[in-house]
């Protein structure tokens, strides 16, 4: 089973500001296969990111994603106050496919 | 697109619940479908998922043996049977439609349903 770690936990920023978050894969998975999700509160999650780098439809490009093999992260270019959320990446490139537990940007 | 949940509820440790999921606004029958859980102030945790077809089911282990997942694609309609309940399967069900395909991410989530395990 493929396990992701989400780092850091919890990012504290300033709306303008460049948020960098990490996700590591416990083994080389393909990048295809990497997604991103954001959470705001009392909300469901959203698709923000798929195939590591792609956005979802309606995704600002402030969104962007990268990585391959074991690292990747997903970048918001200037944080707007609607950004300030939970994200998580998940590999869906398995069955069951897996969460990370999560990285919360806040104020 | 729509997916809803409903079925939700308080339920005794040990007990059973049936939920639902209503899709609607595309063709249900050529979509992967999953139910994925959040405890209170959790992260995301995949619970089951069925094929377009229904030929295939895949659970977590965490609910193997104890849940069921199924679909009746005449009436768009996704089904998890939840059976001897703990307090740890109190958590907001989410279904969840995967793109069209195979191996593909989660595009569409319903607001989900709350399932509360407590005596």
């Amino acid at each position: 089973e493929t396990v992701l770690t989400q780092s850091p936990g919890t990012l504290s920023l300033s709306p303008g500001e460049r948020a960098t978050l990490s996700c590591r894969a416990s083994q080389s998975v393909y990048s295809s296969y990497l997604a991103w999700y954001q959470q705001r509160p009392g909300q469901a999650p959203r698709l923000l990111i798929y195939g590591a780098s792609s956005r979802a439809t309606g995704i600002p490009d402030r969104f962007s994603g990268g990585g391959s093999g074991t690292d990747f992260t997903l970048t918001i270019g200037r944080l707007e106050p609607e950004d300030f959320a939970v994200y998580y990446c998940q590999y869906y490139g398995t069955s069951p496919q897996t969460f990370g537990q999560g990285t919360k940007v806040e104020i | 697109v729509q997916v809803v949940e409903s079925g939700g509820g308080l339920v005794q440790p040990g007990g059973s619940l049936r939920l639902s999921c209503l899709a609607s606004g595309f063709t249900f029958w050529s979509n992967h479908m999953h139910w994925v859980r959040q405890a209170p102030g959790k992260g995301l945790e995949y619970v089951a998922g069925i094929t377009s077809n229904g030929d295939k089911r895949i659970y977590a282990d965490s609910v193997k043996g104890k849940f069921t997942v199924s679909r009746d694609n005449s009436k768009n309609t996704l089904d998890l049977q939840m059976s001897s309940l703990r307090t740890e399967d109190t958590a907001v069900y989410y279904c969840v439609k995967e793109g069209a395909g195979n191996w593909k991410p989660f595009d569409y989530w319903g607001q989900g349903t709350l399932v509360t395990v407590s005596s």
